[in-house]
């Protein structure tokens, strides 16, 4: 099976801007969360998506937001764009079902600069 | 807020000597996961545990659960230089979040 993919891969764009992430899960996991990830704060729970709708969310302000396709792909946004936004963004699929959270298929991330 | 704390944030040995990282969360956790990510790449799930004092093994690695699920512990017995990288823990909460902790990266000398 192919992994998780994450489209870009980079991404440079300057504060107040806008920027859309994509993410292609493992065929068949329903299931997708996105995660930040830098430096200082480790890796931070963005949301999870499961069946189109928002399972789960972190404890980011309302410029983050990300919605789930009928095929589970997924795509996060994040508006007016902060030089704090700067990180890795991961992209992780699951075959999880109702139950809860199982092991995560990491994608590669898209490295997202702000300046 | 619901907290994953890791300790030690960095560890450096000697190839060869042992390395255990250590979990513990503020509240009970359904599972907790194990993560590798080495320099330059993405998380790579290890195991999950689910059951109170649970053991598993993996080659050179035990995984721990506590017997109250609020904490964990990953231990590697001597360690090679392809060990390098950060280990996670993540568990997940009654609310069906998973919460990293701020990882373990482990260093290698050859």
């Amino acid at each position: 099976k192919a992994g998780v993919t994450q489209t870009p891969r980079y991404l440079i764009k300057t504060r107040g801007q806008q920027v859309t992430l994509s993410c292609s899960p493992i065929s068949g996991h329903r299931s997708v969360s996105w995660y930040q990830q830098t430096p200082g704060q480790g890796l931070q729970f963005l949301f999870e998506y499961f069946s189109e709708t928002q399972r789960n969310k972190g404890n980011f302000p309302g410029r983050f937001s990300g919605r789930q396709f009928s095929n589970s792909r997924s795509e996060m946004n994040v508006s007016t764009l902060e030089l704090g936004d700067s990180a890795l963004y991961l992209c992780a699929s699951s075959s999880s079902g109702t139950g809860g959270l199982n092991e995560q298929y990491f994608g590669p991330g898209t490295r997202l600069t702000v300046t | 807020g619901q907290q994953v704390m890791q300790i030690p944030q960095y560890q450096h040995v000697q190839e060869g000597e042992d390395f255990t990282t250590y979990c513990n969360s503020s509240t009970t956790l359904s599972n907790i996961q194990w993560y590798k990510q080495r320099p330059g790449g993405h998380p790579v799930f290890l195991i999950q545990l689910v059951k109170s004092g649970e053991v598993k093994k993996q080659k050179r690695l035990t995984f721990q659960f506590g017997e109250a699920k609020k904490n964990s512990s990953l231990h590697i017995t001597a360690t090679q230089t392809t060990d390098v990288g950060t280990y996670f823990c993540a568990g997940l909460s009654n609310t069906g979040k998973l919460i990293f902790g701020q990882g373990t990266t482990l260093q290698v000398k050859p």
